[in-house]
């Protein structure tokens, strides 16, 4: 049983496409994380939210805290977005639950 | 701006050898973490410690230990490695604990156990 699910699992897109990445989660919690991982790189957080909406850049990240669903969005894509993005429920205490993340490749 | 830095990156074990992972923080936060990434799995938990002096075990504590030295360091050490460890593994650090404060992470050690 995954307490969060992330869809799709792999997306490729053309380059200035409008992308978006889906998270459910059903567990309840204080926070919904958005975090990026570069191949072979480290992961660094994109979003930290508990309602509405968040903006930084190009991306946005929402939450509809009573479906128990969350979205990141990218505008304009470009080849550098490529990477996994990965979604975490923040439980209580230190538990996180994370999803398996979905791997976006951004085409030229 | 060094944030969260482990060490090593790569390494290669055999079977039964023992290793320790460093990590350490330079932002003076309380609470840090081992995770483990496996290849169609979300990050799970191995130990974390919510301050200096405690340490608590995660989702997947077995066959690892940790220190927490002081503010700064928190070790993971496998005494016996098994090739089930064979992982990337991630230490993660946030001002203080709980799943609402936002985390920093490292840049991965990639550890392969033969």
């Amino acid at each position: 049983k995954n307490e969060v699910e992330q869809s799709p699992q792999n997306l490729t897109a053309q380059e200035g496409e409008f992308i978006t990445i889906n998270c459910s989660y059903s567990v309840g919690i204080s926070a919904l994380h958005w975090l990026q991982q570069h191949p072979g790189g480290g992961i660094v957080s994109l979003f930290m939210l508990s309602s509405g909406k968040k903006k930084h850049g190009r991306l946005i990240a929402t939450i509809n805290i009573q479906e128990k669903h969350s979205s990141l969005h990218i505008t304009a894509s470009h080849p550098r977005d490529s990477a996994v993005y990965i979604c975490a429920a923040g439980g209580g205490g230190n538990q996180f639950y994370f999803g398996t993340g979905t791997s976006l490749t951004v085409i030229p | 701006n060094a944030g969260v830095t482990q060490t090593p990156k790569f390494q290669v074990l055999k079977t039964g050898q023992s290793m320790t992972l460093q990590c350490a923080q330079d932002m003076n936060h309380n609470s840090m973490y081992w995770y483990r990434q496996d290849p169609g799995m979300g990050l799970r938990l191995i130990y974390y410690s919510a301050s200096e002096g405690t340490t608590d075990k995660g989702e997947v504590p077995n066959g690892y230990n940790v220190s927490r030295l002081n503010k700064r360091e928190f070790s993971l050490r496998l005494e016996s490695a098994a090739p089930s460890q064979t992982s990337v593994y991630f230490c993660a650090s946030s001002v203080q604990g709980g799943a609402s404060t936002e985390a920093f992470f490292g840049q991965g050690t990639r550890l392969t156990v033969v």
